[in-house]
């Protein structure tokens, strides 16, 4: 199948600094990628929908001012946590739609806010 | 919204066929059945998708209903690594319609 790469795998970092995540679709090109955080023991919970070169789509009681996405290529798609806070500590990961098939998922993120 | 119905866990043994059942009894007939699966601390894993036909690759069969409102996904021989939370998702074919997850069966492949 197709791969999706994120990056870091898993990032510590300080409460009131900010944090990016990468997303990148290796061998295919991604009009649309999703963004999705996952708490322990809970199902992923969709955030935002990123559309290449245009506005991302966030879910409701998503913060688009707290999550920033950029999608600004077809392949690398962007998740920044602004001002993290240690109640973001969160399990991030990423998907992109090759196709208007199935979706390929990224490895995800795990973000410690301390 | 998550449009489907899962069982909250499951227990299988080392060999046998495991069959996870889906209630989907609101899907549209433009909505395909999508299967994803998670092992632990990794990102989901796509396995199969169908609109109405039964459908087999080299992981699992998905077998749906002739009215299209449940769906059974059986992997064949199950194995230790087959252990994961199983996610069945309802979705249109459109161009960039999201996945929504439900809340998915956990399954545990036992020795």
């Amino acid at each position: 199948g197709a791969v999706v790469s994120q990056h870091p795998s898993w990032v510590i970092c300080k409460s009131g600094t900010s944090v990016k995540i990468e997303c990148r679709s290796l061998d295919f090109q991604a009009t649309t990628m999703f963004w999705y955080r996952q708490f322990p023991k809970q199902s992923l919970m969709l955030m935002a929908t990123s559309n290449e070169g245009s506005k991302a789509t966030y879910e409701q009681g998503v913060e688009k001012d707290k999550f920033l996405i950029n999608h600004a290529s077809l392949t690398l798609s962007t998740l920044t946590v602004t001002s993290a806070h240690p109640e973001d500590s969160s399990f991030y990961i990423c998907s992109a739609l090759p196709l208007n098939t199935e979706a390929f998922f990224g490895q995800g993120t795990r973000l410690t806010v301390v | 919204d998550a449009k489907t119905t899962q069982p909250t866990s499951m227990d299988c043994a080392e060999g046998r066929a495991a069959n996870l059942p889906c209630n989907h009894s609101t899907i549209s007939g433009n909505e395909y059945v999508y299967w994803y699966r998670q092992i632990h601390s990794q990102g989901p894993q796509y396995i199969i998708h169908g609109l109405k036909n039964n459908e087999t690759n080299e992981m699992a069969s998905l077998i749906i209903t002739e009215d299209r409102k449940s769906s059974t996904l059986i992997l064949p021989h199950a194995t230790l690594r087959d252990t994961a939370v199983y996610y069945c998702i309802v979705r249109p074919s459109n161009t960039g319609n999201q996945f929504y997850f439900g809340t998915g069966t956990s399954l545990t492949v036992i020795p």
